[in-house]
């Protein structure tokens, strides 16, 4: 099962700021966050991922709580093209068991014109 | 770089019948994964390898699934038989290091 929680659904303008929460709070001290998004029909596309720090990359920013209880993904000028479906993952990099990415449901978010 | 390829984009077989889907990762990416999305489902872990070897075969339903990368390269998913409840979209990733994975468009695999 899925160790994160995140809302079902958010609409976002065109332009705006699209802001997605995620509550992991059994986060274990060596699990990394990780954002994918699924736009309609294609693979999963990775976004950004962290541990404790905020992370920003030319995609997206990641801010994690310093409890690291929970995240927020940040897409600063969202597109229509940014319509898809997130998911926020945490997962142990590195160990033998710990290459699977396991999927929730994810936010279906819509930018609207 | 040419991306994560899977063929076919597309399956339609009756139930009985083998399907294989392959799946051709980024050239030098070691780690190769299979995921599904059945129906109305979430996406689901199939398997992991490292190389060829089955790193983490943990997420494979049952014995009618078989995984091969053989040579460390590209590698295949046997369905045998497929049954109705094996319909849904298969995927396939691939990674060098252990953080970012590059999935491929996918197969959408109907069992009839």
């Amino acid at each position: 099962d899925a160790k994160t929680t995140q809302p079902t659904s958010m609409d976002c303008a065109e332009g705006r700021a699209a802001n997605l929460p995620c509550n992991h709070s059994t986060i274990s001290g060596n699990e990394y966050v990780y954002w994918y998004r699924q736009i309609h029909s294609q693979g999963p596309q990775y976004i950004i991922h962290g541990l404790k720090n905020n992370e920003t990359n030319e995609m997206a920013s990641l801010i994690i709580t310093e409890d690291r209880k929970s995240s927020t993904l940040i897409l600063p000028h969202a597109t229509l093209r940014d319509t898809a479906v997130y998911y926020c993952i945490v997962r142990v990099a590195g160990s033998p068991q710990g290459g699977k990415l396991i999927f929730g449901q994810g936010t279906e978010l819509s930018v609207k014109p | 770089e040419a991306g994560v390829t899977q063929f076919p984009s597309h399956s339609v077989i009756e139930k009985g019948q083998t399907v294989t889907l392959r799946c051709d990762p980024i050239s030098g990416h070691d780690n190769l994964y299979w995921y599904r999305r059945v129906m109305g489902k979430e996406i689901k872990f199939l398997l992991h390898f490292v190389k060829e070897s089955k790193q983490d075969e943990s997420g494979m339903p049952n014995n009618r699934f078989l995984a091969e990368r053989t040579g460390g390269t590209y590698s295949t998913l046997k369905v045998q038989p497929a049954e109705l409840e094996d319909s849904g979209v298969y995927f396939c990733a691939s990674s060098r290091g252990t953080h970012e994975q590059f999935f491929g468009p996918g197969t959408r695999l109907t069992v009839l």
